[in-house]
C-alpha cells in the first residue's frame, strides 16, 4: 500500500458545482496534513493546512478523520480558476519529512 | 522578496550523458530540498539539506545522483549518467527552518527530458 493515496480523477465539473477530494494515508502516527495546489507546468503551492477539528478558508473546507486515516478537501461554488491538480501532503512521525500524494486533477468547465 | 531560483528551466539530453541543475534558495532559508516529479505523480523527495549538511537522502539513487550545498546557500544536483526514467521535473524548495511543508517554498523547477 502506498503511503499516501488520492482519488485518481480527473474530475470535470461545471462552474458553480461542489466537488470533494479524498486522500488516505497509511502511517497512523502521521502528525500534520496539508493540501497543495499545482497549476499545469507550475510549482506546488500551499493551499491550506488541515486541522483535527476541520477548517475552512473561503470556499475551501478541509477535514481530517484520524480513525479512518483520511483527509478530504471540499470546494464549493467552483470557479474556472480552481482548475489545477490538488496534492495531499502528509507529514509522518519524522517532523521534517513530508510525503506527497499523486494528486487529483480538477477541470472546471464553463 | 525573491523566490527560489532554479536553472536551467529546460534541459534535453541523451541517455548516458551528464546533467547538472542549480538552485538558489530564498535568502536566509536554512533548509533546502530537491524533489523529483514524474509526470502524473506527486513530488518525491530526493535529498534534504540543513545548512550544508544532509538530513535525508534515503531516496536519492546514489549510484547516479549527487547533490551538494556548499556554504549552506546554493545547491547543485547532478545526474551521471542519465537514464530514460530520469525524465521528470526537478523541483527545489527551501524553508526558513526545518519546519514542515507549510513553510516550504518551491522554485519553478527544471524540466529534464532524456532521449
Amino acid at each position: 500500500r502506498k503511503e499516501v493515496e488520492q482519488d485518481p480523477g480527473p474530475f470535470n465539473v461545471p462552474e458553480g458545482a461542489t466537488v470533494a477530494f479524498n486522500c488516505t494515508y497509511s502511517n497512523s502516527a502521521s502528525q500534520s496534513f496539508f493540501w497543495y495546489r499545482q497549476d499545469c507546468r507550475k510549482e506546488p503551492k500551499l493551499l491550506m493546512s488541515v486541522y483535527s477539528s476541520g477548517n475552512e478558508d473561503g470556499r475551501f473546507t478541509a477535514q481530517l478523520n484520524r480513525a479512518s486515516q483520511y483527509i478530504s478537501l471540499l470546494i464549493r461554488d467552483s470557479k474556472l480558476s480552481d482548475s489545477a491538480t490538488y496534492l495531499c501532503v502528509v507529514n509522518p512521525a519524522s517532523y521534517d519529512k513530508v510525503i506527497f500524494g499523486p494528486g487529483t486533477s480538477l477541470s472546471v468547465i464553463p | 522578496e525573491a523566490g527560489v531560483a532554479q536553472s536551467p528551466r529546460y534541459k534535453i539530453i541523451e541517455k548516458r550523458q551528464s546533467v547538472a541543475f542549480w538552485c538558489n534558495p530564498i535568502s536566509g532559508h536554512a533548509t533546502l530540498y530537491w524533489y523529483q516529479q514524474i509526470l502524473g505523480q506527486g513530488p518525491k523527495l530526493l535529498i534534504q539539506f540543513q545548512n550544508n549538511g544532509v538530513v535525508d537522502d534515503s531516496q536519492l539513487p546514489k549510484d547516479r545522483f549527487s547533490a551538494e550545498r556548499l556554504k549552506g546557500v546554493d545547491s547543485t544536483l547532478k545526474i551521471q549518467p542519465a537514464k530514460l526514467e530520469d525524465s521528470a521535473v526537478y523541483l527545489c524548495a527551501s524553508s526558513l527552518i526545518a519546519g514542515g511543508p507549510s513553510t516550504q517554498y518551491f522554485g519553478p523547477g527544471t524540466r529534464l527530458t532524456v532521449l
